[in-house]
């Protein structure tokens, strides 16, 4: 039992590539979500997934976009980076959204140049 | 928008010591959440309460309601307490966007 993977766990893009952070749980969670954590700043939600099918804008969306490609797998795509996405990228998952406990995954480095 | 405000932002202390971190909300929730963040990055959740007081080993976690307030106790302290501990709290609209999250004590515990 793995809980939530993250692949890769560091990658360094140059402005203006894209690349697909990958994100998969094997607890059976319907719901998924991304983060990015920042120096000085707390956790920020940046897209969601209640349930398998459906995906909603967090708090910080702008330049990413989502695919649910299923009920384990969430990934998060930055189709052209910019060095204000350098920042540290966490997956969690839970049973449903909003009151329940989140399992997060172990987090992806990025570095934009 | 829910506010949440830690302190203190940084601690250190001795090994043994009975460690207090505050964690106060501005809007009404439903949940309170404790996560760890380790050294290495990793963040573990601790407890979720909406009430009362919650126990686990020697962390405590307890919840004001009416002053809408929170605090982690860690008794007998031990440098592998040592991380980063983080409040979160889930508004009472409920909802993924409800969560909002603290920036963190970062907790250092010397042998």
């Amino acid at each position: 039992n793995a809980g939530v993977t993250q692949t890769p766990k560091f990658q360094v893009l140059k402005t203006g590539q894209s690349m697909t952070l990958q994100c998969a749980q094997d607890m059976n969670h319907n719901s998924m979500y991304w983060y990015r954590q920042d120096p000085g700043m707390g956790l920020r939600l940046i897209y969601y997934s209640a349930s398998e099918g459906t995906t909603d804008k967090g708090e910080v969306p702008n330049g990413y976009n989502v695919s649910r490609l299923n009920k384990r797998e969430f990934s998060l795509r930055l189709e052209s980076a910019a060095p204000s996405q350098t920042s540290v990228y966490f997956c969690a998952s839970s049973s449903r959204t909003g009151w329940e406990t989140q399992y997060f995954g172990p987090g992806t480095r990025l570095l934009v140049l | 928008k829910n506010e949440v405000e830690q302190s203190p932002q940084n601690l250190t202390a001795q090994e043994g010591e009975f460690i207090t971190i505050n964690c106060s909300y501005s809007v009404g929730i439903s949940a309170l959440h404790w996560l760890q963040q380790h050294p290495g990055g990793g963040i573990v959740s601790l407890f979720m309460l909406s009430s009362g007081k919650k126990k686990h080993g020697r962390l405590i976690a307890t919840i004001n309601i009416q002053e809408k307030h929170s605090s982690l106790h860690i008794t007998a302290s031990h440098p592998r307490d040592s991380a980063v501990y983080i409040c979160a709290a889930t508004h009472s609209g409920g909802g993924a966007d409800g969560l909002t999250f603290g920036k963190g004590t970062h907790l250092i515990i010397q042998p």
